[in-house]
């Protein structure tokens, strides 16, 4: 049941570039994404979010798009720095509140080539 | 900056037998969630538990699986007779409000032989 969807498992990057990942999903009831980050040994840590009324939000080096019509969203990390490689999950939300379950995609590993 | 913790990190027990993983959420987090991922697969839900009762499960959570707030501050998730495909990183996450994002432990690493 693959309702969200990261068909790049892996990307490479050269530091100062822009690393683009991308995720689409199916349930045209999902109305909030998210994008998470995780290293090695640890869990998921909250980078940007989106809500479907908007199609953009920026966080200092981190833009996320949402093209609702075409059911598809991306991260761009610019300029990508060798901190950023990590594993990046998309996830969806139902609704943007507490007890709402996060449905992930198979993540992304970024690696940022000095 | 307050942290969700989970114990053990790595825990590795014999098909059939029982397991208690554990959490400390952030202090004053209301909502509560466990999700698993086997190794090379997405991170999948598993339940979610507000005011001392279950929200959600998913079709994983079977009868198999419970969990309890049995203080005010440790979550904890029991399997009470592991299966070999138990084996995956389980992690707790814990969310202040209606509006926050949910914030994550760094994981039980959970071994069934």
């Amino acid at each position: 049941d693959q309702q969200v969807k990261q068909n790049s498992p892996s990307l490479s990057v050269q530091e100062g570039r822009i690393s683009i990942l991308n995720c689409d999903y199916t349930n045209s009831m999902f109305d909030y994404f998210l994008w998470y980050k995780k290293y090695p040994a640890e869990g998921p840590t909250f980078l940007i979010s989106i809500s479907s009324i908007k199609d953009k939000n920026e966080d200092g080096r981190f833009t996320v798009f949402l093209n609702k019509s075409a059911k598809h969203l991306s991260l761009h990390i610019v300029p990508s720095q060798p901190g950023d490689s990590a594993v990046y999950f998309c996830a969806a939300q139902k609704q943007r509140f507490g007890n709402e379950k996060l449905t992930f995609g198979t993540g992304t590993r970024l690696t940022i080539i000095p | 900056e307050p942290e969700v913790t989970q114990t053990p990190s790595h825990q590795v027990t014999q098909m059939g037998q029982e397991v208690i993983l554990r959490c400390v959420p952030i202090s004053n987090h209301l909502y509560f969630y466990w999700y698993r991922q086997i190794l090379g697969q997405k991170v999948e839900f598993l339940v979610s538990f507000y005011n001392n009762e279950i929200s959600e499960k998913s079709e994983i959570f079977d009868d198999q699986f419970s969990v309890e707030r049995p203080d005010g501050s440790n979550f904890t998730l029991k399997i009470r007779s592991t299966k070999l495909e138990d084996s995956a990183m389980y992690f707790c996450a814990s969310t202040r409000d209606i509006s926050d994002e949910q914030f994550f432990g760094p994981g039980t690493r959970l071994t069934v032989l």
